[in-house]
């Protein structure tokens, strides 16, 4: 079993839909999730952070952990085109000197 | 523009070369991070430096090899080269001024590595 599962799509949505994005982990030390957005031939960029278990809103994006269920999720809000990118969730155990560990990425279209 | 420099962008080269590649972080980060990333495996953490220093290291090749000089900037030497070797290599840069959240904020635009 992987230590990060993500479903790589493709999801396509209809422009103003809201969008669910998911991973399941196995490693139950880990304590700090991300997620970030990858646009086609570009570096990853880090949109969301939260550390232990809870919600977090900014903007149109909402993460939630859930380390009861090993399952976190990213919200996006009356998605727009210009949210079509790959969406990679991540995580880590402690905040020095381990490896971040990264779900192979969601591939999202919005459609106008 | 994250503020992180990676040269070159694009790169073709024979196996059994050696090439290097060349990160320049945000002016202050201190922590350069390595990751490559090939369709079969996704993104994996390579090594991370801090202020001159190995600080993690991941499932990094023993062909492969990094450094992180005085001024900040960082290489990562890639020898012996096969062609399972091709992929985009990524660096990352973070200074953790908000000890809340410390992580690789700061992707370049990577390094595409083409072995033939």
């Amino acid at each position: 079993q992987k230590e990060v599962e993500q479903d790589p799509g493709p999801l396509s949505v209809p422009e103003g839909a809201i969008v669910s994005l998911n991973c399941t982990y196995s490693n139950s030390a880990f304590q700090y999730f991300m997620w970030y957005r990858q646009y086609s031939r570009k570096g990853p960029e880090l949109l969301m952070y939260t550390y232990s278990s809870g919600n977090k809103e900014d903007g149109r994006f909402t993460a939630q952990v859930d380390k009861s269920s090993k399952y976190i999720s990213l919200f996006i809000r009356d998605s727009q085109p210009s949210d079509s990118a790959t969406y990679l969730c991540a995580m880590r155990a402690n905040q020095a000197g381990t490896a971040l560990i990264f779900g192979k990425g969601t591939t999202l279209s919005v459609s106008s | 523009d994250s503020g992180v420099t990676q040269t070159p962008k694009h790169l073709i080269t024979a196996t059994g070369q050696r090439v290097t590649l060349r990160c320049s972080p945000r002016s202050g980060d201190l922590s350069v991070y390595w990751y490559q990333q090939s369709l079969d495996q996704g993104l994996q953490f390579l090594i991370q430096y801090y202020n001159g220093e190995e600080r993690a290291k991941g499932n990094i090749l023993e062909r492969f090899s990094a450094q992180q000089f005085p001024d900040l900037h960082s290489e990562l030497n890639l020898s012996s080269l096969e062609l399972g070797d091709s992929a985009l290599y990524f660096c990352a840069s973070s200074e953790p001024r908000d000890r809340e959240m410390n992580t690789e904020a700061f992707f370049g635009q990577g390094t595409r590595l083409t072995v033939v």
